[in-house]
């Protein structure tokens, strides 16, 4: 089966760290992507991982681990544009894309 | 030049109509999706299309029909629209993988049915 888990909502302060988590069991696990989606606006791709380890962007970070079926994104140095929803994706060689329900993180002055 | 354009936007309609949503992308990509997001934000596959070959087909009603007439285009048609057809449909498309780019996603097509 598939099935993606991350927390509904998490709330941050301007300037500080956070992680957002997400567990998946995926069948024929292909990969793991983050994308961002503001409201009202497509979703757009922040990093994909497929194998273990961390993969860093500037500001953003995404880690992987295949055996533990876990994977977070971590955001640094929070900025108020950060507000957002933070989807994770499993990718399977089926060629299909599944989502979790998403992360909304509101960031705080 | 947007890379997936979608249209319209925003789409209001009754019950039992029928409409279409259109899906362009200029990225020269092979491979076409349509999502469906719900009011829990869930994003789920319905369609994909490969060179004009369909080559994933969801759970969907019957009443979704896609149509690809090249690999740039890929169309949504829904018959008989019910209240629970009422969403965000978002196009995408994809190349290779290898490189971890993804997908991209159009804007997305709001359609409520009233």
């Amino acid at each position: 089966g598939q099935n993606i888990d991350q927390p509904t909502e998490m709330t941050a302060t301007e300037g500080a760290i956070v992680q957002i988590n997400c567990t998946y069991q995926t069948s024929g696990f292909n990969g793991l992507f983050w994308y961002q989606q503001h409201a009202g606006e497509a979703p757009t791709f922040l990093s994909y991982n497929v194998l273990d380890g961390l993969e860093e962007k500037g500001r953003f970070s995404s880690f992987l681990s295949r055996s533990k079926g876990y994977s977070y994104l971590l955001l640094k140095e929070l900025q108020m544009k950060d507000s957002a929803s933070y989807l994770c994706a499993g990718y399977n060689q089926g060629g299909k894309l599944i989502f979790g329900q998403g992360t909304e993180l509101s960031v705080k002055p | 030049d947007t890379a997936v354009s979608q249209t319209p936007k925003y789409l209001v309609t009754q019950m039992g109509n029928d409409k279409s949503i259109k899906c362009e992308q200029n990225l020269g990509h092979d491979t076409m999706y349509w999502y469906k997001q719900d009011s829990k934000k869930f994003l789920k596959i319905m369609f994909s299309y490969n060179n004009k070959e369909l080559i994933i087909n969801e759970t969907v009603p019957n009443r979704f029909s896609p149509k690809s007439p090249d690999k740039a285009h890929l169309n949504l048609h829904i018959n008989s629209l019910e209240l629970g057809d009422s969403a965000v449909y978002f196009c995408a498309s994809s190349q290779d993988l290898g490189e971890g780019y993804g997908y991209t996603f159009g804007s997305g097509t709001r359609l409520t049915v009233v």
